[in-house]
């Protein structure tokens, strides 16, 4: 069983257009993440949610907007998609405990803006 | 941001030890040290964290300096499966930014 699951894998369209990216989680977890990663490689939190609310939301566009319908779910809609969007986006998830219990991290989608 | 400083890359052989540095100079008191590694194509995933006692687990063993000011991630016998990109990364406001890593090679 996949633990962080996300959809789709690979996202490849073209600027201007609005997309989704979807992430479950089957662990029970509480707290879910969206980070982002660049062509070098590191990686940038994006939003923490925590059952439903959000906790966390760094400098990012509001053209990004998170989703969560509820604490196994949250997604991510980007509105207007630019060139400079074009990464590979990782869902997490950990249990309470704050920073000090282990994220668990889906494999990415890699979006493509073009 | 929380920084840390790695090496960009090293090699090692097959089922030989693997000491991975890491300097974490601004780190303060409270924050436990965390290690996490990238596969290619896919998410990190968490090896081991700490927070000023060595700590020791399944996948490998975490010794911190006393000042706290580095930490060494020690895969005690390295496999061709260990070939991964490996963060190191302390939190700092509740949450963990990664930084650049280190790419480790393993040579068979």
């Amino acid at each position: 069983d996949t633990a962080v699951s996300q959809t789709p894998k690979y996202l490849v369209t073209q600027m201007g257009n609005d997309k989704s990216i979807k992430c479950e989680q089957n662990l029970g977890h509480d707290t879910m993440y969206w980070y982002k990663q660049d062509s070098k490689k590191f990686l940038k939190i994006m939003f923490s949610y925590n059952n439903k609310e959000l906790i966390i939301n760094e400098t990012v566009p509001n053209r990004f907007s998170p989703k969560s319908p509820d604490k196994a779910h949250l997604n991510l809609h980007i509105n207007s998609l630019e060139l400079g969007d074009s990464a590979v986006y990782f869902c997490a998830s950990s249990p309470p405990g704050g920073t000090y219990s282990p994220l668990h991290f889906g494999n990415g989608t890699r979006l493509t803006v073009t | 941001d929380a920084k840390t400083t790695q090496p960009n890359s090293m090699e090692s052989n097959e089922e030989e030890p693997v000491h991975l540095p890491c300097n974490h100079s601004t780190i303060s008191g409270t924050d436990y040290i965390h290690w996490y590694r990238q596969l290619p194509s896919q998410g990190p995933e968490y090896v081991i964290h700490g927070l000023t006692s060595n700590v020791n687990n399944r996948m490998a063993s975490l010794a911190i300096a006393e000042d706290r000011k580095s930490s060494t991630l020690i895969l005690h016998r390295a496999t061709l499966r260990d070939a991964a990109v490996y963060y190191c990364i302390f939190d700092a406001g509740n949450m963990l930014t990664f930084g650049g890593g280190t790419r480790l090679m393993v040579k068979p």
